[in-house]
C-alpha cells in the first residue's frame, strides 16, 4: 500500500505570494490532517478534513485554508505569505470516522519564505 | 496550553544502553501516542496507549502511562545508532484525529 504522498517536497516563495500544497492519503483513508512544524512553535495542528468537510480547525489565521476532494486528496493554501510561515508542513491520514488512533504522516513540504 | 512537555530535551547515549524519555501534560486524554521523526522528515507512529492502560510493549519499546500524575514515559531498550531521531509524545483528547504534540526529545545514539 502506498504511503501518504506530499507535493512539492521543497519550495521557495517570497513574501506576499501564495502557495498550495498537496496531499494524497493512504488508499481508503478518509481523514486528512495538516500540521505545521517550526523550530520555535513545534508541531501545531492546522486543520482536519473528513469526507470533504472541515471537521477540526487549529488556531491559525484565515490566510491558512484547505479543502478535500471526493477522492480524499487534500490541498492546503497559504495566502499573503509572511516570513514566519517558513516551516515544514506535514500531512497525515487516518481512517477517520470516530478514529482516535494513529496517524500516518507524509514526508512533508518544506516551505521557505524569503 | 495542552501541549505535552517532554524531558530531557536532548539525550546522548551509547549503543546498547537504554533511553528513557518522559512526557507530562495538563489535560484529560483519550490516548497518548509516541512518534519518531528522523531529521526533517515525516513522523512515524511508534505506539499508542489508552487512558485506561498503564503499560504497553512493542519490540524494544516500553511505554507507561500514569493518568493520576498526567505523565508518560517511553523506554527504548538496547539502543542502536539507527534509533537516533527526535521522539514526540502526542495527546489525543478525543477530538477525532487531532493530536497535540509535545516539545520532543532529541536522541543521539553513538557507536
Amino acid at each position: 500500500k502506498a504511503g501518504v504522498t506530499q507535493t512539492p517536497r521543497y519550495l521557495i516563495k517570497t513574501r506576499g505570494q501564495q502557495v498550495t500544497l498537496s496531499c494524497s492519503p493512504i488508499s481508503g483513508h478518509r481523514s486528512v490532517s495538516w500540521y505545521q512544524q517550526t523550530p520555535g512553535q513545534g508541531l501545531q495542528f492546522l486543520f482536519e478534513y473528513f469526507s470533504e468537510t472541515q471537521r477540526n480547525k487549529g488556531n491559525f489565521p484565515g490566510r491558512f485554508s484547505g479543502r478535500q476532494f471526493s477522492n480524499s486528496r487534500s490541498e492546503m493554501n497559504v495566502s499573503t505569505l509572511e516570513l514566519g510561515d517558513s516551516a515544514l508542513y506535514l500531512c497525515a491520514s487516518s481512517l477517520g470516522q470516530a478514529n482516535t488512533g494513529e496517524l500516518f504522516f507524509g514526508e512533508g513540504s518544506r516551505l521557505t519564505v524569503l | 496550553s495542552q501541549q505535552g512537555e517532554e524531558d530531557p530535551q536532548a539525550l546522548s547515549i551509547q549503543e546498547g544502553e537504554n533511553a528513557t524519555m518522559n512526557c507530562s501534560y495538563k489535560t484529560s486524554i483519550n490516548n497518548l501516542q509516541w512518534y519518531r521523526q528522523n531529521s526533517g522528515r515525516g513522523l512515524v507512529h511508534l505506539i499508542l496507549i489508552r487512558s485506561n492502560e498503564r503499560e504497553k510493549h512493542s519490540g524494544r519499546l516500553r511505554v507507561t502511562l500514569d493518568t493520576s500524575k498526567k505523565s508518560s514515559s517511553l523506554l527504548i531498550t538496547a539502543s542502536r545508532a539507527a534509533d537516533t531521531a527526535s521522539y514526540f509524545c502526542a495527546l489525543n483528547t478525543g477530538t477525532a484525529s487531532k493530536l497535540t504534540f509535545g516539545t520532543g526529545t532529541r536522541l543521539q545514539v553513538t557507536l
